[in-house]
């Protein structure tokens, strides 16, 4: 099963900065997803990263916050753009095994934004 | 549409304890069923998983039956130990993301501490 490294795993940032977020997958995955999980809820999923096409976002998503790269089979970036408090979340990158296998979910990242 | 839902938390238990984590689900027809376990300042792990009705996912004492009749997962652990303390989340696939892969439908998750 693949193994994701995501970094950083955490940062405490300025309001109006952008963060970048890797992940680094150790094998090759068709589709990367980008999930963000608020302060004490559940998985909401951000967008969908398709290796050399542009990223599909979710509603209430957009290209120009939330920048995604996929470079190749397995690398993906989220860049969280000009931040602000409420975007202090655990960001999580994840890779799809198939519809029977789930998910496999880097560590995340704890962004705070002060 | 498709939904999961949780037993609120969190749930506080004894060592040694047995663990219930009640999760129902919504769905079209079948789907594989999961349970993702994250512990303190980590990401999600999936737990375990049951393809198809009447299958049991077992993992690390852990196991969930997938049951059509109750549209049911529910979690369960004979004899909790301290390192079980994490947030577990109830997960199926449910339809497509606007990419046109599976989207999957995670439930609030719930808190699990266990003490000493």
């Amino acid at each position: 099963s693949a193994v994701i490294s995501q970094k950083p795993s955490r940062d405490i940032c300025q309001r109006g900065t952008s963060l970048t977020i890797q992940c680094q997958v150790d094998s090759q995955v068709t589709m990367m997803f980008w999930y963000r999980q608020q302060p004490g809820q559940s998985l909401t999923l951000i967008a969908t990263a398709n290796q050399g096409s542009e990223a599909t976002y979710e509603s209430g998503f957009v290209i120009d916050k939330f920048p995604i790269s996929r470079p190749n089979l397995t690398f993906s970036t989220l860049t969280v753009s000009n931040m602000s408090p409420e975007d202090s979340s655990i960001y999580l990158c994840s890779a799809d095994r198939g519809i029977n296998y789930g998910y496999t979910f880097g560590s995340g990242t704890r962004l705070t934004v002060v | 549409g498709d939904s999961v839902t949780q037993m609120e938390g969190p749930v506080t238990l004894s060592e040694e304890a047995f663990l219930t984590i009640n999760c129902t689900y919504t769905a079209t027809g079948y789907p594989s069923l999961f349970w993702y376990v994250q512990y303190p300042g980590e990401g999600l792990q999936l737990l375990l998983k049951a393809t198809k009705a009447d299958d049991k996912g077992s993992n690390k004492g852990f196991e969930a039956t997938y049951r059509k009749e109750t549209t049911s997962f529910h979690l369960e652990k004979g004899s909790v130990q301290v390192s079980d303390s994490a947030v577990y989340f109830c997960a199926l696939p449910s339809s497509r993301s606007t990419s046109g892969t599976y989207k999957y439908i995670f439930g609030t998750g719930t808190r699990l501490k266990v003490l000493a």
